[in-house]
């Protein structure tokens, strides 16, 4: 079955600090691919998206993502962390009309 | 533009009580999901639905039942409820898939469901 996987549950960044968080998926062919923030009592809201095209992809909030089909990754990065920054974020890939979540990634932002 | 609304906000249960969920979405959207959120585990699937009056199984739908009577609309059930359905309950919707791809979903605040 497909699947995604984060392997960092919990990443502790200073504030300022550059920020890469992981995401692997399980091969298959044109994966579409999907990286959501959640912060604390709220619901998912969309960072960016890759369907085809330009392997780097811009999001919101300074965030952007670059898609690597040869490492079957799709990591999220930021260049300079902001306290407001701290929340839960999912990888997902696209199945059918359904999304396919990995288990998150808990951003610790200190001082 | 409310987006998705989820109703309630909080409940807590007795084991053996049934309750529903409710979730609308005004963005005309075909597609609706119901997922749970735990500790770890990410979010998982436990119905979607493809239109209005269609219903299907995602990867955890036992002990729920869901409706879709209209488009707007996409109720969750629980007919005894039991500990381990003590979740968070999240509903999303999107727009049909273009030519097999995938579609954005966007999401509803949640549903903190405590079952005691």
């Amino acid at each position: 079955a497909q699947s995604v996987t984060q392997p960092d549950i919990h990443i502790t960044v200073s504030e300022g600090a550059s920020l890469e968080l992981r995401c692997n998926y399980s091969y298959g062919a044109t994966p579409y691919l999907f990286w959501y923030v959640q912060s604390p009592g709220q619901g998912l809201q969309l960072l960016l998206k890759y369907f085809s095209g330009d392997t780097l992809v811009q999001g919101i909030k300074g965030f952007e993502a670059e898609f690597k089909r040869s490492q079957s990754s799709f990591n999220l990065r930021k260049p300079s962390v902001h306290w407001s920054d701290a929340a839960e974020y999912f990888c997902a890939r696209g199945q059918g009309g359904k999304l396919i979540f990995g288990q998150g990634t808990e951003l610790s932002v200190k001082p | 533009n409310a987006g998705v609304t989820q109703t309630p906000k909080f409940r807590v249960l007795k084991t053996g009580q049934s309750m529903t969920l409710l979730c609308a979405q005004d963005m005309n959207h075909e597609y609706m999901y119901w997922y749970r959120q735990d500790p770890g585990m990410g979010l998982r699937l436990i119905h979607y639905s493809v239109g209005e009056g269609t219903t299907a199984k995602g990867e955890v739908p036992d002990g729920y039942n869901v409706s879709r009577l209209k488009k707007q609309n996409f109720l969750l059930g629980l007919e005894s409820a039991a500990p381990s359905q003590t979740s968070v309950y999240f509903c999303a919707s999107s727009y049909s898939p273009l030519a097999g791809g995938p579609n954005e979903q966007f999401f509803g605040p949640g549903t903190r469901l405590t079952v005691l």
